[in-house]
């Protein structure tokens, strides 16, 4: 089944432990991306990559960093959590064309105190 | 930069209605992308439609249809015999087409609630 699987579904750290947040898609897509939402702002672009080693910022990308070394992975990476990163998150892939939209991941809700 | 508008925070209605949710957006660009993804309690973000802004004709998918008035940037959806199953938030969101980034730039959502 074509899917974007991201781990773990639910996190709650402190401040400033270290967390990876994986996600890994099986459709082959050349363009993957990670989003936060938050209530009343819907979601906005953290990071993005169109191929492997080939990553760049999107709208939110204080706090946050992000790696793709192959191409199915692309892990977000919080060093140092603080408490305004809690929110639900999501990684997306595409095919790199706009035809069809992302595919997004089930959501990763994480809660830093 | 693009900017999304969904004007209309929440939204009921009886089974069985039909119900439009509305969606405006801003941009300098000709050709670009438009959907409507939903998001059922599940949290799962699930593509309702697209359209491209290049073709006139409105997308339609089953009981779900938008009107696309490329003028006046304008995207709204149409849920025809609304279903129990429909109760979620909807989003509006923008690509364009430019080889880069393919950011979708979303609005802040309708939470729509279908009343049995």
């Amino acid at each position: 089944e074509a899917q974007v699987t991201q781990n773990p579904r639910y996190l709650i750290t402190v401040t400033g432990k270290k967390l990876t947040v994986t996600c890994s898609q099986n459709m082959n897509h050349e363009y993957m991306s990670w989003y936060r939402q938050d209530p009343g702002l819907g979601l906005r672009q953290i990071y993005y990559s169109m191929n492997v080693e080939v990553t760049d910022k999107g709208d939110v990308p204080e706090g946050y960093k992000v790696s793709r070394k192959e191409k199915r992975n692309f892990p977000l990476i919080l060093e140092s959590p603080s408490p305004n990163q809690t929110s639900l998150y999501f990684c997306a892939s595409s095919l790199g064309t706009g035809t069809y939209g992302y595919t997004f991941g089930s959501g990763t809700r994480l809660t830093v105190v | 930069a693009q900017t999304v508008t969904q004007s209309q925070p929440e939204m009921s209605v009886q089974e069985a209605e039909t119900v439009t949710l509305s969606c405006t957006y801003d941009t300098s660009e000709n050709n670009y992308y438009l959907f409507w993804y939903k998001q059922p309690p599940s949290r799962q973000m699930i593509l309702v439609i697209r359209q491209e802004a290049y073709k006139q004709q409105n997308a339609t998918e089953n009981r779900f249809s938008v009107n696309f008035q490329k003028a006046a940037k304008s995207f709204s959806l149409k849920i025809s015999d609304s279903q129990l199953g429909d109760t979620a938030m909807y989003f509006c969101a923008f690509m364009k087409t430019r080889f880069g980034n393919e950011k979708l730039t979303f609005g802040t959502g309708t939470r729509l609630t279908i009343i049995p």
